[in-house]
């Protein structure tokens, strides 16, 4: 079955604008969370989705938000970039229940210059 | 909530056995316990999970203690492609589904 996918794998941006960041579970995951790594820095939790509500947030400024669709297809949003946003934003999903196992995506790659 | 603490890294030689702990108290009684691998410039991926006692699959085992507030990956006989970070996850499903990572552990395989 294909896996998770996320959108775009990579992306360029100036200091101040705005970027959204899509992530398209495997089909029949209904659970969705996003995660910030910098380079050499280990998986910095943002959010969970499950059934388009979110259950769970990480300590990341109002800059960061989320949302999750009805298809549980999922998209997250920066805005007012800063530099020290440059990361690699990963997504990942699950059934969401009973500890089930994570199946990430490759990530999309944001530079903010 | 659980707090999750693992080395930040490990070397070790190709053919040998590789154990990384991970410390978790507060884990409540129905919190599964996972570990991840994870190259560079790639999302991590699953390697093994279990609630207690001994899990072994075909890549790893995973050994937890009766008071569940630890749990040891165990590579057998780890080969330069093992050279990776290593992370655990405590799923705390009492607590709205907290996923709580460890920091990771940087796995240096030598030849």
């Amino acid at each position: 079955k294909a896996g998770v996918t996320q959108t775009p794998r990579y992306l360029i941006k100036t200091r101040g604008q705005q970027v959204t960041l899509s992530c398209s579970p495997i089909s029949g995951h209904r659970s969705v969370s996003w995660y910030q790594q910098t380079p050499g820095q280990g998986l910095q939790f943002l959010f969970e989705y499950f059934s388009e509500t979110q259950r769970n947030k990480g300590n990341f400024p109002g800059r960061f938000s989320g949302r999750q669709f009805s298809n549980s297809r999922s998209e997250m949003n920066v805005s007012t970039l800063e530099l020290g946003d440059s990361a690699l934003y990963l997504c990942a999903s699950s059934r969401g229940a009973e500890g089930g196992e994570l199946f990430f995506g490759e990530g999309s790659r944001l530079t903010v210059l | 909530l659980a707090k999750t603490t693992q080395p930040i890294s490990m070397d070790s030689y190709e053919g040998q056995e590789v154990n990384i702990t991970c410390s978790h108290n507060n884990i409540a009684t129905n919190d599964y316990i996972t570990w991840y691998q994870q190259f560079p410039s790639q999302g991590p991926r699953f390697i093994i999970q279990g609630y207690k006692t001994k899990v072994t699959n075909e890549v790893a085992s995973l050994f937890i203690p009766a008071d569940r507030k630890s749990s040891t990956l165990s590579l057998p006989r780890v080969s330069l492609s093992d050279t990776a970070v290593y992370y655990c996850l405590v799923a705390q499903l009492d607590s709205n589904y907290q996923l709580i990572w460890g920091a990771g552990t940087k796995l240096i395989i030598k030849p």
